[in-house]
């Protein structure tokens, strides 16, 4: 069974540029996450997907970053513009509801 | 608020040595515990979990923790490190709110194991 993908592994921009990610969770996972990893750091939350209705996005900074979930499978998160401090690791997530997550490989967010 | 605390940043230990890492939690209910760990270039990938049951929770690669309620503590061993276990380790908590599958980490501890 494939587990979580994300693309791309890497990404370097610079600052004021857009940046999107994207998941593909694992088959029938209808939960997805999105975390925010910095260097040194354990994962923050930032949304959280129940099929398509994100139902905790809190910690999301709304100024800035965007994220969708269409048709509740692939999700794209996106940051525009990106800053400096946005440098850090972003994780997808899934589960079958409220079971355990799988964690994707993330993609390592460089911002100059 | 809950919060995970994990004492030692960095682990050393030499290759069949003890392995120990600190995990404590605030939570004025005993919450749903984990260990992760995460490989260079990788995601993380679940240890082993605590939910109810036997305090003594046994994983994968020869890793256990141990559920103390009364210290707050979920501390993981593995009697001899192997260099393969070289990687980061985090705790984390699931609030015991029910339906809602939130995870909080702990900062992380990088375990090095030496010849």
């Amino acid at each position: 069974e494939a587990g979580v993908v994300q693309s791309p592994r890497y990404k370097i921009i610079e600052k004021k540029q857009p940046v999107a990610f994207w998941c593909n969770p694992i088959s029938g996972h209808n939960t997805l996450y999105w975390y925010r990893q910095n260097l040194g750091q354990g994962p923050e939350l930032l949304i959280r997907y129940e099929n398509e209705e994100a139902v905790d996005d809190s910690q999301l900074p709304k100024d800035r970053f965007s994220a969708e979930r269409l048709k509740g499978v692939d999700s794209t998160l996106k940051i525009q513009p990106a800053e400096l401090g946005d440098s850090a690791v972003y994780l997808c997530a899934s589960s079958l509801e409220g079971h355990e997550q799988y964690f994707g490989p993330g993609t390592r967010l460089t911002v100059t | 608020a809950q919060s995970v605390t994990q004492l030692g940043s960095h682990v050393s230990v030499s290759e069949g040595a003890l392995v120990l890492l600190r995990c404590n939690y605030s939570s004025s209910v005993p919450p749903y515990l984990f260990w992760y760990v995460q490989y260079p270039n990788q995601g993380l990938q679940l240890l082993l979990k605590y939910t109810t049951g036997a305090t003594l929770v046994k994983g994968i690669n020869g890793f256990e923790a141990e559920f103390k309620k009364s210290e707050t503590s979920f501390h993981l061993t593995k009697p001899s490190a192997h260099m393969s276990d070289a990687a980061e380790y985090f705790c984390a908590v699931r609030p015991f709110s029910g339906g809602y599958n939130k995870l909080i980490f702990g900062a992380g501890t990088r375990l090095a194991v030496h010849p």
